[in-house]
C-alpha cells in the first residue's frame, strides 16, 4: 500500500525566498505523481504532474522532481510571493488501482 | 471543459438526518473519485467509479455511505443518519482512465457540518 509522507507540515518564509517541499512515497512502482494547491476551504488545483518517465516539470515558477529509486519528489517554488500561502499536497498513483494517495500537506506561509 | 461542479458547497445538518451530495465530472473523464478531507489532513479515498462501476470501496465508507452513478456521468454521495463525525469536506475528482498519464482534477469540494 502506498503512503505519502510530506515534510516540513508548516513553512514560514519571507516574500522572495526560494524554497522546497518535500514528498516521500513507499512504493516506488509508481505511475504518476501530482503536485496541488489548497487554499483554505477550496478544494485542489492541479500545479504539476509527474509522469514515472519524467525526472521533472516546470510551471512558472515552479519545479517539481521524481527520484523513483529514492522514493522522493521536491517542488521548488522560486521567489515566492504572499499570493503563494496555501497548502501544498502530493499525490502518488501506483499499483493497479488508479487511486491517488495524499500526503497531509505542507502549509505554506509567505509574509511580506 | 467546465471542469468538476460539486453542489452544495456548504451543507449545514442535523445529526440524525440524511444528505445527498452531487458531483459532475468534466463530461469526457470516464473515472469519479470520492475523498474525504478533515482539517489538517490529506485528503482521504472513499471510493471510485468506471463509468458506472463502482470498482472499489475504502473501509472508511461505512454502511452509512452510499454512492451511486447510475449512468456513467454525475455521480451522488449519500450519508445517512448523519453523525458529528461525518464533518468534512468531501472532495470529489474525475480523470480520463484507461492510461495512467493523466492528471486528476478536483472540484471544490462540498463542506458538511453536522450539528
Amino acid at each position: 500500500k502506498q503512503e505519502v509522507t510530506q515534510i516540513p507540515a508548516a513553512l514560514s518564509v519571507p516574500e522572495g525566498e526560494n524554497l522546497v517541499l518535500n514528498c516521500s512515497f513507499t512504493d516506488s512502482a509508481i505511475y504518476n505523481l501530482q503536485w496541488f494547491r489548497q487554499d483554505p476551504g477550496k478544494g485542489l488545483t492541479s500545479l504539476l504532474l509527474i509522469q514515472s518517465s519524467q525526472r521533472e516539470q516546470t510551471s512558472g515558477r515552479l519545479n517539481a522532481s521524481l527520484d523513483k529509486s529514492s522514493g522522493r519528489s521536491t517542488l521548488y517554488i522560486a521567489a515566492s510571493q504572499p499570493g503563494d500561502s496555501a497548502t501544498y499536497l502530493c499525490a502518488g498513483v501506483s499499483g493497479g488501482s488508479y487511486i491517488p494517495t495524499f500526503g497531509r500537506g505542507t502549509s505554506l506561509i509567505v509574509h511580506p | 471543459d467546465t471542469g468538476v461542479s460539486q453542489d452544495p458547497r456548504h451543507k449545514i445538518t442535523k445529526r440524525g438526518q440524511n444528505v445527498t451530495f452531487r458531483c459532475d465530472p468534466i463530461s469526457e473523464h470516464n473515472r469519479l473519485y470520492w475523498y474525504r478531507q478533515t482539517l489538517g489532513q490529506g485528503p482521504e479515498f472513499l471510493t471510485y467509479f468506471q463509468n458506472e462501476a463502482q470498482l472499489e470501496k475504502s473501509r472508511l465508507l461505512s454502511d452509512r455511505f452510499s454512492a451511486e452513478r447510475p449512468k456513467g456521468s454525475f455521480s451522488t454521495l449519500e450519508i445517512q443518519r448523519t453523525e458529528q463525525g461525518d464533518s468534512a469536506m468531501y472532495l470529489c475528482a474525475s480523470v480520463k482512465g484507461g492510461q495512467r498519464n493523466y492528471g486528476y482534477t478536483f472540484g471544490s469540494g462540498t463542506r458538511l457540518t453536522v450539528v
